[in-house]
Formats: structure tokens, sequence, C-alpha cells
């Protein structure tokens, strides 16, 4: 049981390009979410999946776009990366509609943008 | 909407020293609270939360902490802190969204450092 994985572990681009970063999750969780990470801010969602086939916007989405592509599986895209977009971004996922329900976290991905 | 202060961001203790990370919370609703370690270069992992019942709640590995409504406050403590305790500590709030859906409202993080 790996929990949550993410891949890669780190990145560097260079302003304008795209990529997509990979999140699974093998604990058979409705919800996932993407935060990111940034000193001295804490962590900030950009964009959450209650279930497969949903997603919505969290409190930074602008220049991000997401795909739940069933249910183990929640990826985040950047089309044009920005130098503000470096940053540790993290997945997560969570099991039950029970409220207080544990999230539980990826190891993280490490992305510069120059 | 819900917001949670950590007004601490570095606090260094000596070994074997108590230690307490503050945090307040604000929230119109009745809320779920959480305490989560990040070691370095490493993911979130939960130390504890309260849900509702006791006010105070424990870890295994001898953290507590206690839920205080009137103050709107949630502080982590550890009588007798190990090397082992560096991380970054971040409190969170729950906020339902839809249809049983909940998201994490995140402080700012406590670096706690122990120093031999």
């Amino acid at each position: 049981n790996a929990g949550v994985t993410q891949t890669p572990k780190f990145q560097v681009l260079k302003t304008g390009q795209s990529m997509t970063l990979q999140c699974a999750q093998d604990m058979n969780h409705n919800s996932m979410y993407w935060y990111r990470q940034d000193p001295g801010m804490g962590l900030r969602l950009i964009y959450y999946s209650a279930s497969e086939g949903t997603t919505d916007k969290g409190e930074v989405p602008n220049g991000y776009n997401v795909s739940r592509l069933n249910k183990r599986e929640f990826s985040l895209r950047l089309e044009s990366a920005a130098p503000s977009q470096t940053s540790v971004y993290f997945c997560a996922s969570r099991g039950g509609l029970a409220g207080g329900d544990t999230q539980y976290f990826g190891p993280g991905t490490r992305l510069t943008v120059l | 909407a819900q917001s949670v202060t950590q007004l601490d961001s570095q606090v260094p203790v000596f070994e074997e020293a108590p230690v307490e990370l503050r945090c307040n919370y604000s929230s119109s609703v009745s809320v779920y609270l959480f305490w989560y370690v990040q070691y370095p270069n490493q993911g979130l992992q939960l130390l504890l939360k309260y849900l509702s019942g006791s006010t105070l709640v424990k870890s295994i590995n001898g953290f507590e902490a206690e839920f205080n409504k009137s103050q709107t406050s949630f502080h982590l403590r550890k009588p007798s802190v190990h090397i082992s305790d560096t991380a970054e500590y971040f409190c969170a709030v729950s906020q339902t969204l839809n249809f049983g859906n909940e998201k994490l409202t995140f402080g700012t993080g406590t670096r706690l450092t122990i120093i031999p």
C-alpha cells in the first residue's frame, strides 16, 4: 500500500514551458486535492476533486488545470509556466464523507521555473 | 471565511524541555481542527485532530492539543521534546464544501528546532 504517490519529485522549467504533475492514490479514496506550499504562506488549495469526473477551483487556481482521470489519478497541468509558480506541490486524498476525515499527503514535487 | 493563525514562525527549544506551539482559528461554524507535521523533505502527516467530545486530544508520540472554543484556540504541547521532533508543524481547520466534501485551511506553519 503506497498511499499517495507523486511524480516527478523535482522539475526545472523555463518560463512558458508546460508540464503535468502526476498524482495517484491506492486507498480507494473519493476526494483528491492539489496544494502548493510557499515559504511563510502555509499550504494553499489549488484545485480539488470530490469524485471521479468532478473538479472545482480552490483558493489559487489561476494558471493551472486539472484532470481527474479515474478514481486513482488526479493530475495538475501548468500550460505556460511562470516564475510565480515556483513552489512545492502536494497532492492529497481523503476517503470518506464524514466530517473531519483525514487527508493523506504525497511526498511533494519541487518545481522551479526560471 | 475561515482562517488559522500561527503566531510563531520559528520556535527553538532545548532537548527535554517543554514546548507549546500556538494556533488560533476563526470560524462562524463548528469546526474540525488538525495538527499536521512535516519532517524535512517529506509530505505532511497527521499528528492529531479534534472532531468532538473530549477537548484534549493526544498523539502516539507524546504531543497533545486542547480545543478551547471560547478562546478559539488549539495549541499543541509536549512536556519533553526530542531531537526527532525537529519539523514544521501546521495547524489546520476544515471547511465543508459540498456533498460531504471538505477542504483544509492551513496556518503558515511553525518550525520547531530542538537544540541538543
